[in-house]
């Protein structure tokens, strides 16, 4: 009964390829994000979809590419992996504005 | 754009201590605040949150935090820590109006015996 969840949990890979790491939660909550925390654990926003559309897109690298084939899933694709892209993701998910996010456990992805 | 800023990267503190982590977001008009601990190897958890009303807000574990907005601050404290508190804190604020979050740099507490 976890409420968001994330797999993988951990995904190391080589320079250049192709990954995805998808996320989905059980809370009927309409909003969805995904987070990357660096080394340094800072956590910042880089996507938001609200019901299947993206509604916060920060400057991120066009290599990164969110999907939500529905409210309870959002899932991020990223092309040629780089060795900066090594870091935790989270996804999370909140009902309404003002409303507490809740975070999934993390993929951390290592790229070599 | 809102801004955190976490005052301390750490703050090494002995069991059954008190304990306050430090927290300052800059000024607007309407703000939501909140507090999100991390266990080693895991996800954020809420521990509490401000979004109007009572300036000193209860959370969960124990913990509790007072919104200053003369002095735009948002403090969390606990009287008597636990080894078990031993974590990383984050202080977010609520940023536009797509309930994006800006987190601070996080304050990894360390209890020990």
């Amino acid at each position: 009964d976890t409420a968001v969840s994330q797999t993988p949990k951990y995904l190391v890979t080589q320079m250049g390829n192709d990954k995805s790491i998808k996320c989905e939660q059980n809370l009927g909550h309409d909003t969805m994000y995904w987070y990357k925390q660096d080394s340094k654990k800072f956590l910042k926003i880089m996507f938001s979809y609200n019901n299947k559309e993206l509604i916060i897109n920060e400057t991120v690298p066009n290599r990164f590419s969110p999907k939500s084939p529905d409210k309870a899933h959002l899932n991020l694709h990223i092309n040629s992996l780089e060795l900066g892209d090594s870091a935790v993701y989270f996804c999370a998910s909140s009902p309404v504005k003002g409303n507490e996010q809740f975070f999934g456990p993390g993929t951390r992805l290592t790229v070599l | 754009a809102q801004s955190v800023t976490q005052l301390d990267s750490q703050v090494p503190v002995f069991e059954e201590a008190p304990v306050e982590l430090r927290c300052n977001y800059s000024s607007s008009v309407s703000v939501y605040l909140f507090w999100y601990v991390q266990y080693p190897n895991q996800g954020l958890q809420l521990l509490l949150k401000y979004l109007s009303g009572s300036t000193l807000v209860k959370g969960i574990n124990g913990f509790e935090a007072e919104f200053n907005k003369s002095q735009t601050s948002f403090h969390l404290r606990k009287p008597s820590v636990h080894i078990s508190d031993t974590a990383e804190y984050f202080c977010a604020v609520i940023s536009g109006g797509y309930n994006k979050l800006i987190f601070g740099a996080g304050t990894r507490l360390a209890v020990h015996p």
